[in-house]
């Protein structure tokens, strides 16, 4: 298996403009969890989906966030509009049913908003 | 607020010799979890260790838990240079264990 995949690795934007970052998770895995990564606020959770039905989304920090999952092979994060402070690494994982599981990371999107 | 708080937050070792890193938590867990992240990638899981167990080994990996006071530690013996890296713990918690709290790291670096 090629792990989770999320595209794009880089994105360097405008404030204002819509980003969208994808995850493909692992062929099998229930469970697709977004976090976000930054010096001052460490890992955070945003949202987490199982079966592809949104689950927890307490993180989501404003509207202007919104994910989705379609099927189980492909989800979403957007943000509309950006802003600087959006600027971060942003991580998709996933992992299988049973309560001990691990999760597997993806490599992660830096996004930059300028 | 972080549920899993490590300490110290930088540690500087000598290649060979051991490391030692600690978590504290604040709630009652289903299990807690190392994860190793290397700069500029994903966080790769190291080891779990469930509520009921006090200790596991995975290679050069130990970890310990204690519940009643509610911390954790990894220690990874004959360090080398390629373990340099930052380490979380995370928390699964009893009740919601769908999900994990993960602190904000230690940096570990190992000289050569």
């Amino acid at each position: 298996d090629a792990g989770v995949i999320q595209s794009p690795r880089h994105e360097v934007t405008e404030m204002g403009q819509e980003v969208t970052l994808r995850c493909k998770p692992i062929s099998g895995h229930d469970y697709l969890f977004w976090y976000r990564q930054t010096m001052m606020r460490g890992l955070e959770l945003l949202i987490y989906f199982n079966n592809n039905v949104p689950i927890d989304d307490s993180g989501m920090p404003e509207d202007r966030f919104s994910a989705k999952m379609p099927n189980a092979s492909f989800s979403t994060l957007k943000i509309q509009p950006s802003e600087p402070r959006d600027s971060a690494v942003y991580f998709c994982a996933s992992r299988g049913q049973g309560g001990y599981n691990e999760q597997f990371f993806g490599p992660g999107t830096r996004l930059t908003v300028l | 607020s972080q549920q899993g708080e490590e300490d110290p937050q930088a540690l500087s070792i000598q290649e060979g010799e051991n490391a030692t890193m600690n978590c504290s938590y604040k709630t009652s867990i289903n299990n807690l979890q190392w994860y190793r992240q290397n700069s500029g990638r994903g966080l790769v899981h190291l080891i779990l260790i469930r509520s009921n167990e006090r200790e596991k080994h995975s290679g050069r990996l130990r970890v310990t838990l204690d519940t009643s006071k509610k911390s954790s530690s990894l220690l990874i013996t004959a360090s080398r240079a390629a373990d340099t890296a930052s380490y979380f713990c995370a928390t699964a918690q009893t009740g919601a264990n769908s999900k994990l709290t993960f602190g904000k790291g230690i940096t570990l670096s190992v000289r050569p």
